[in-house]
């Protein structure tokens, strides 16, 4: 089947404890993004990746990194996690041939305390 | 620099009844559009998509939309709402030279009254 998994589905942390968010898809896409979801604000881009070793900030990277070591893996880290950083996040993929329609994962819901 | 406006946060109608949720963008090329659905608790899921074919969209559910690019609009409708389309519903812009860059609007939720 055809999909993009994200884990953990649901995380609660401290402030400063560095945590990884994985994102994997199996349909061979080239590209990959992170997104934030937050009420009255809709989803904002975190980063996103055109292939492999080729990533580019979104609209609000602050406090973020992500890697793309391989084409079906897009983690993304946070090192020094804060409050604000409270979020649903949703990774998604889309192939260079689809005019970017993006494939969603089920989201990670990450508490900061 | 693309961006996306959704009209209304939140909007009701009664079951049976015409739903409307509306999208404008504004983009220095011609865009591709899309409608995303999102139901409680799940991820994102495509409604339609227009990528500069036919202006008039069809998508899943009876969902269709249509793109005036006069009007930057691109407007969502179903002519006769069920329970099970209560949902938040996005509009997002992209623009075929930015690889993954996709812009969403703030997000409309849908509510069906029986």
């Amino acid at each position: 089947e055809a999909q993009v998994t994200q884990n953990p589905r649901y995380l609660i942390t401290v402030t400063g404890k560095k945590l990884t968010v994985t994102c994997s898809q199996n349909m061979n896409h080239e590209y990959m993004s992170w997104y934030r979801q937050d009420p009255g604000l809709g989803l904002r881009q975190i980063y996103y990746s055109m292939n492999v070793e080729v990533t580019d900030k979104g609209d609000v990277p602050e406090g973020y990194k992500v890697s793309r070591k391989e084409k079906r893996n897009f983690p993304l880290i946070l090192e020094s996690p804060s409050p604000n950083q409270t979020s649903l996040y949703f990774c998604a993929s889309s192939s260079r041939s689809s005019h970017n329609t993006q494939y969603f994962g089920p989201g990670t819901r990450l508490t900061v305390l | 620099a693309q961006s996306v406006t959704q009209l209304g946060s939140h909007v009701s109608v009664s079951e049976g009844a015409l739903v409307l949720l509306r999208c404008n963008y504004s983009s220095s090329v011609p865009p591709y559009l899309f409608w995303y659905v999102q139901y409680p608790n799940q991820g994102l899921q495509l409604l339609l998509k227009y990528t500069s074919a036919a202006t008039l969209v069809k998508g899943i559910n009876d969902f269709e939309a249509e793109f005036k690019k006069s009007e930057t609009s691109f407007h969502l409708t179903k002519p006769s709402a069920h329970m099970s389309d209560a949902a938040e519903y996005f509009c997002a812009v992209s623009e075929d030279n930015q690889g993954g860059k996709l812009i969403f609007g703030q997000g409309t939720e849908l509510s069906v009254k029986p």
